[in-house]
């Protein structure tokens, strides 16, 4: 059974260029959730989403960033016009249900903004 | 808001010894559940162990075991017989039964001494 998968592991950016961050939860887990871990930081959270809707994105900066996860495919975590201090490592969570206490993570993608 | 605080950035421990991580947590909440996490130099999130609010019973795991104070809202982490794999970033996580997010504290990181 395949744990969480990102990818990319890693991506290089120019600023103002678009991050595309792709997330495939674990077989049988339609609850996602998008950390971002700066560095010297703890994660993060920024949005927490289902299949084709949006529950929490209290986390997410209102602009340039935007997060998706439709019926078929990955979720998707979305940077338009990146600048240096987008630069982290983002990791996604999933979960079988919204009320299961524990969050499987993927190993992340280091994103780095030149 | 629900904070979690490590106060350790950095502990060390000779192998084969014991070390106890330290965190403390802020919540109006009287559910939730507690984790700790393991962050090696590969970035994946390794879950160590969890502890549940309403279980009076610290939580073990081979090596590892809490001490979960609740009224204290301490929750720490003791690592018996220090193996040279222990070596990693150690987060403490917080996550309330209704909520969808876990909350991180900034992380601790051990070295083990051989």
């Amino acid at each position: 059974n395949a744990g969480v998968m990102q990818n990319p592991r890693h991506l290089v950016r120019r600023r103002g260029q678009e991050a595309r961050l792709r997330c495939s939860p674990m077989k049988g887990h339609s609850h996602v959730y998008w950390y971002r871990q700066l560095p010297e930081e703890g994660l993060k959270f920024m949005v927490y989403l289902q299949k084709e809707n949006i529950i929490d994105e209290s986390g997410m900066p209102k602009e340039r960033f935007s997060a998706e996860f439709p019926k078929e495919g990955p979720s998707i975590l979305r940077i338009q016009q990146v600048v240096r201090g987008d630069s982290a490592a983002y990791f996604c969570a999933s979960s079988p249900t919204q009320t299961s206490y524990e969050q499987y993570f993927g190993p992340g993608t280091r994103l780095t903004v030149t | 808001a629900q904070t979690v605080t490590q106060s350790q950035p950095e502990m060390s421990v000779q192998e084969a010894e014991t070390v106890t991580l330290s965190c403390t947590y802020d919540t109006s909440e009287s559910d939730y559940y507690l984790f700790w996490y393991k962050q090696p130099p590969s970035r994946q999130m390794i879950l160590v162990i969890r502890q549940e609010a309403y279980k009076q019973q610290n939580a073990t795991e081979n090596r590892f075991s809490v001490n979960f104070q609740k009224a204290a809202k301490s929750f720490s982490l003791k690592i018996s017989d220090s193996q040279l794999g222990d070596a990693a970033m150690y987060f403490c996580a917080y996550r309330s039964r209704t909520g969808n997010q876990f909350y991180f504290g900034t992380g601790t990181s051990l070295t083990v001494i051989p």
